[in-house]
């Protein structure tokens, strides 16, 4: 069946940090690829996403890249803030009438000023 | 516009009690979906419902849960009897097609002693 990896956490990084959340999947056919972040006492919110292969995602200085050739859509930002603090999941969707998202299991990141 | 809402928050229960979730998707998206979050594990499916119907329930643990949505608006998600295993966060999403940006809830956290 459909699955996703991801980097297990937490992270901690400075303010200004580069940040890479590493995440593979594995899925039959040619499913959509989708960040998701959890921000404290929050629901998930959809961070970016990408629905076909060299596709990149982009949103709030976050950027990922749908690679089907390593199966991947890691996550990078350049200079993470304070206020990125949360749980970021990688999922997909695969489509074809199956529109349930699977996730990873979520990696919670925290910046230190 | 609001959000998705679920209620409770949170819910502690004896294990062989009976509890009720309860989700109120975003007005006029007719795509409701149940996930749920085991302690240290991914976030799972668990059904999709298309209006009223239940357009995909494969992801539902066994007969103790069972899912309804009431004219297509809201739904309720009643597990019993509860079981330990059964402790979690339980988030509904909506979305407005099944392949449009699904909206999550903040959850339901679910505690069975």
């Amino acid at each position: 069946g459909d699955s996703v990896t991801q980097m297990e956490g937490p992270v901690t990084l400075s303010e200004e940090a580069f940040l890479t959340i590493n995440c593979t999947y594995t899925a039959t056919g040619y499913p959509s690829l989708f960040w998701y972040v959890q921000y404290p006492g929050e629901g998930l919110q959809l961070l970016l996403k990408a629905t076909k292969a060299d596709d990149k995602g982009s949103n709030k200085g976050f950027e990922a890249t749908y690679r089907k050739e390593t199966t991947s859509f890691h996550l990078e930002k350049g200079s993470v803030q304070v206020s990125d603090s949360a749980v970021y999941f990688c999922a997909l969707s695969a489509g074809a009438g199956s529109y349930q998202l699977t996730f990873g299991k979520g990696t919670k990141l925290s910046v230190i000023p | 516009e609001a959000g998705v809402t679920q209620f409770p928050s949170h819910s502690v229960i004896e294990k062989g009690q009976t509890v009720t979730l309860r989700c109120d998707p975003i007005s006029g998206h007719d795509n409701l979906y149940w996930y749920r979050r085991v302690m240290g594990k991914e976030i799972k499916f668990l059904l999709h419902f298309v209006k009223e119907s239940k357009q995909d329930e494969s992801g539902m643990p066994n007969n103790r849960f069972l899912a309804e949505r009431t004219g297509g608006t809201y739904s309720t998600l009643k597990v019993q009897p509860a079981e330990l295993e059964d402790s979690g966060v339980y988030f509904c999403a909506s979305s407005p097609g099944p392949r449009g940006e699904q909206y999550f809830g903040p959850g339901t956290r679910l505690t069975v002693t």
